[in-house]
């Protein structure tokens, strides 16, 4: 059982546009704390895609976005591309006992 | 440039220990906040453990009381060493250094190493 709740898979043709959700409590995102987002495929690490919320590491195209109100995250995706298809985590800070970074569930992507 | 090196997984049996090594470059492993970070096989990632710079460290439950995080700032290098192993810590085990920079937590992730505990 993860901190954070993601959706399992979301899906999308070629050039629409998909969201990822991320929602947590007020011991983690509703706390203030920042929401990071990575994109891992599958035999290799994580990449950084998101940090501070909305912030892209140089590098990262502009069809990626990050946003966060109040306890919940969401990472927007447009213009889908084939390479976009991967599992997506968000990622946060927790106040509680429960753990120093908490992650989410992680999210399938897949590219119709 | 920022680097993170693991090393030191392997296959291993139940109740076996086993020392994980990160190796930092770019950077000292002691002016951050550095993690451990795992993921089993086909499953999500779960962290594991952190050392703050000032040397305060924390575990999750699952690991607390078997894992030991420290580091030897003459070496640069990050350490895990890992008691009592059980199947469940089969996993991808990641170091992770926690930048703080221009106002904004900014992580930085090695490549991994795989721990297999199985007998």
């Amino acid at each position: 059982q993860s901190v954070l709740t993601q959706p399992p898979s979301v899906s999308g043709a070629p050039g629409q546009r998909v969201t990822i959700s991320c929602t947590g409590t007020r011991s983690n995102i509703g706390a203030g704390y920042d929401v990071f987002w990575y994109q891992q495929v599958p035999g290799t690490a994580p990449k950084l895609l998101i940090y501070g919320n909305k912030n892209r590491p140089s590098g990262v195209p502009d069809r990626f976005s990050g946003s966060k109100s109040g306890t919940s995250a969401s990472l927007a995706i447009t213009g889908l591309q084939p390479e976009d298809e991967a599992d997506y985590y968000c990622q946060s800070y927790d106040s509680s006992l429960s753990g120093y970074w908490v992650f989410g569930g992680g999210t399938k992507l897949t590219v119709l | 440039e920022v680097q993170l090196v693991e090393s030191g997984g392997g296959l291993i049996q139940p109740g076996g220990s086993l020392r994980l090594s990160c190796a930092a470059s770019g950077f000292t492993v002691s002016s951050d906040y550095m993690n451990w970070v795992r993921q089993a096989p086909g499953k999500g990632l779960e962290w594991v453990s952190v050392i703050y710079s000032g040397g305060s460290t924390y575990y999750a439950d699952s690991v607390k009381g078997r894992f030991t995080i420290y580091r030897d700032t003459s070496k640069n290098t990050l350490y895990l060493q890992m008691n009592s192993l059980r199947d469940e810590d089969t996993a991808v085990y990641y170091c992770a250094r926690d930048q703080r920079r221009d106002g904004y937590n900014y992580p930085h992730w090695g490549q991994g190493t795989l721990v297999t505990v199985s007998s």
